[in-house]
């Protein structure tokens, strides 16, 4: 089992550019959540998905934040147009019904300049 | 307000001691507590969860403590190694929904040799 993969791993992107990152959650996983992590705030969900349908996006901080699943083994999040402010790491995590154990990818670290 | 604080915010010990890491929350209704270990540029990975009924849970040199009476873990780690240089992030859910999570700001501990 691979894991829940997440790409790219790094992103360097000026402001004002459209960013888009991209999940692969572990098959078998109904459930996709996308979270932001920053040392002054922690880990922040922003949007989770149950069966490839958004569920709660009260987390995503403003209308420059998106976030699709077209299916149930991708997910992306796109920012548009980016900030600086939104620098941080991204991480992409998915679980299955009933399980009390969400697993985590690798994350993707975005810096905007 | 559900919250979650960890303490210390920091820690530093020698290679081989112990260490005890604090979480108290006021999250509630209370469905069950999760630590996760997060390495330096990775997400973060489950150590532990545990629900109501359960005090005490082992993984290895890692046990947790539960006391849902004064809503209150620890995770205490038993003769340290240099791999346990980790963020200890400490995760409650609530009952209304299995992704409903809220997550302290970790303790960042550091094992030198």
């Amino acid at each position: 089992d691979a894991g829940v993969i997440q790409s790219p791993r790094h992103e360097v992107t000026e402001m004002g550019q459209e960013v888009t990152l991209r999940c692969k959650p572990i098959s078998g996983h109904n459930s996709l959540f996308w979270y932001r992590q920053t040392m002054m705030r922690g880990l922040e969900l922003l949007i989770y998905f149950n069966n490839n349908v958004p569920i709660d996006d009260s987390g995503m901080p403003e209308d420059r934040f998106s976030a699709k699943m077209p299916n149930a083994s991708f997910s992306t999040l796109k920012i548009q147009p980016s900030e600086p402010r939104d620098s941080a790491v991204y991480f992409c995590a998915s679980s299955s019904r009933g399980d009390y154990g969400y697993t985590f990818g690798s994350g993707t670290r975005l810096t905007v300049v | 307000k559900n919250q979650v604080e960890q303490s210390p915010q920091s820690l530093i010990i020698l290679e081989g001691k112990n260490c005890t890491l604090q979480c108290n929350y006021t999250v509630s209704p209370f469905s069950n507590l999760r630590w996760y270990k997060q390495d330096t540029g990775r997400g973060p990975v489950s150590l532990t969860i545990m629900t109501f009924s359960e005090n005490t849970k082992s993984n290895g040199r890692y046990t947790a403590t539960l006391d849902a009476d004064t809503k209150q873990s620890s995770l205490h780690i038993t003769a340290s190694q240099l791999s346990d240089s980790a963020s200890y992030i400490c995760v409650v859910s609530d009952q209304t929904g299995a992704n409903n999570l809220f997550f302290g700001t970790g303790t960042r501990l550091t094992v030198i040799p």
